[in-house]
């Protein structure tokens, strides 16, 4: 099976734009997860989806907000950019059967590099 | 609320000797337990988990971890070395308050160990 990927790789955007990112779990995996990582605050936990609803939400502002299709594909957006959202952006997707973990392991995709300068 | 610890944030070791990256976790219930490992400009992969059962959980690349319950310990562990595991590894606790409906993949992590192995 093809693991996760994610668009774009790397991605430059600047102060007060707004930028989407997407996420393309493994095949069959309902669940998908999304999580930052800098250099600061290491992996933090944004939001989780699931059959195109939000599970759980992690500590972050409305700023960041994401979405799931039909498909299990996810994307995120982040609205209103600032330095400090310049990261490594990381998808994870998982098995679920009726909402019940199959498996308990997420499976992570390469990230997205996003620099805001 | 659940957190993990990983108290060291480098570990060296020489190619052919053991090693042990020590992590230990706070949960309100029952602790299901993670190790991932990242390399340079990669997303994580999975190593191990410990959900039940036996404390010594193995996993891949020869890679495993003792779970202790009264220490709450989940030390990751492997024999002999590799120059190619250094990485950075990260311990994680799955959040255990979703754990009894069985819903809910949030993941608290460790602030990470990078782990050097040298010829």
């Amino acid at each position: 099976k093809a693991g996760v990927t994610q668009t774009p790789r790397y991605l430059i955007k600047t102060r007060g734009q707004q930028v989407t990112l997407s996420c393309s779990p493994i095949s069959g995996h309902r669940s998908v997860s999304w999580y930052q990582q800098t250099p600061g605050q290491g992996l933090q936990f944004l939001f989780e989806y699931f059959s195109e609803t939000q599970r759980n939400k992690g500590n972050f502002p409305g700023r960041f907000s994401g979405r799931q299709f039909s498909n299990s594909r996810s994307e995120m957006n982040v609205s209103t950019l600032e330095l400090g959202d310049s990261a490594l952006y990381l998808c994870a997707s998982s098995p679920q059967l009726a909402g019940v973990p199959l498996t308990y392991e997420q499976y992570f995709g390469p990230g997205t590099r996003l620099t805001v300068t | 609320a659940q957190s993990v610890a990983q108290p060291e944030d480098q570990v060296n070791v020489a190619e052919g000797n053991p090693l042990t990256v020590k992590c230990t976790y706070s949960v309100s219930g029952n602790p299901y337990l993670f190790w991932y490992v990242q390399y340079p400009n990669r997303g994580l992969q999975f190593l191990l988990k410990y959900i039940t059962g036996d404390n010594l959980v193995k996993g891949s690349y020869g890679f495993e971890a003792e779970f202790n319950k009264s220490q709450t310990s989940f030390h990751l562990k492997k024999p002999s070395a590799l120059v190619s595991d250094s990485a950075l590894y990260f311990c994680a606790v799955r959040d255990g308050e979703t754990r009894i409906t069985g819903g809910g993949n949030k993941l608290t992590f460790g602030t990470g160990t990078q782990l050097k192995v040298e010829l």
